[in-house]
């Protein structure tokens, strides 16, 4: 079982690139999340899905955008990249109701 | 309302004391207070979780004690060790969604 699966581990774009932070579970989960996380400042949602075709924006949407056309992928996506948008990204799913977050290894973005 | 306050930012223990991290939450619609731990380079991972209706939780040497009235919880790691290590985050969740709500985190160090 791979779990949570998060490419690129790295990355580095400039200023007005684009890109796409993908997220795999092989859990059957329905329910997934993508967190940001900056120094000092934890973990905040930008978006999260419960279920193939349902998303929804979560504290931090500004400047990314997702889709969820199967239950086991779940892709970020960066637009216009901004240096504000340097930060480490994790994907999280969790099966319907029951709270318990797995988390990917993350993907470690860098706008310059 | 949606704000989960932890501290300290950062603890200093050596090996078997008994570092203690603290949360706070507003909305009394949380129903669910688990604890991620975090190692350099990983996604957090779930450590223990407790739901209102106990004072108290363990596993093993990590301890989660709630209280309701306070609106307060906080996480107890008994005899640490050096491999305890890591960033501690706090979360909260419940009432009309499943998203959770994350503090800001604590780095620990153990030292040997």
């Amino acid at each position: 079982n791979a779990g949570v699966t998060q490419t690129p581990k790295f990355r580095i774009l400039k200023i007005g690139q684009s890109m796409t932070l993908q997220c795999t579970q092989d859990m059957n989960h329905n329910y997934m999340y993508w967190y940001r996380q900056d120094p000092g400042m934890g973990l905040k949602l930008i978006y999260y899905s419960v279920g193939a075709g349902i998303t929804d924006k979560g504290e931090v949407p500004n400047g990314y955008n997702v889709s969820r056309s199967t239950t086991e992928d779940f892709p970020l996506r960066l637009e216009l990249a901004a240096p504000s948008q340097t930060s480490v990204y994790f994907c999280a799913s969790e099966a319907s109701g029951d709270y318990g977050y797995t988390f990917g290894s993350g993907t470690r973005l860098t706008v310059v | 309302q949606q704000q989960v306050k932890q501290s300290p930012q950062s603890l200093i223990v050596q090996k078997g004391g008994i570092p203690i991290i603290n949360c706070a939450y507003e909305n009394t619609a949380f129903d669910y207070f688990p604890w991620y731990q975090q190692f350099p380079g990983k996604g957090p991972a779930l450590l223990i979780a407790i739901r209102p209706d106990v004072s108290e939780k363990k596993e093993g040497r990590f301890t989660i004690s709630f209280n309701k009235s306070a609106k307060q919880f906080s996480l107890h790691i008994m005899d640490s060790q050096p491999g305890d290590s890591a960033t501690y985050f706090c979360a909260a969740g419940g009432g009309a969604t499943n998203k959770l709500i994350f503090g800001t985190g604590t780095l620990l160090a153990v030292q040997p």
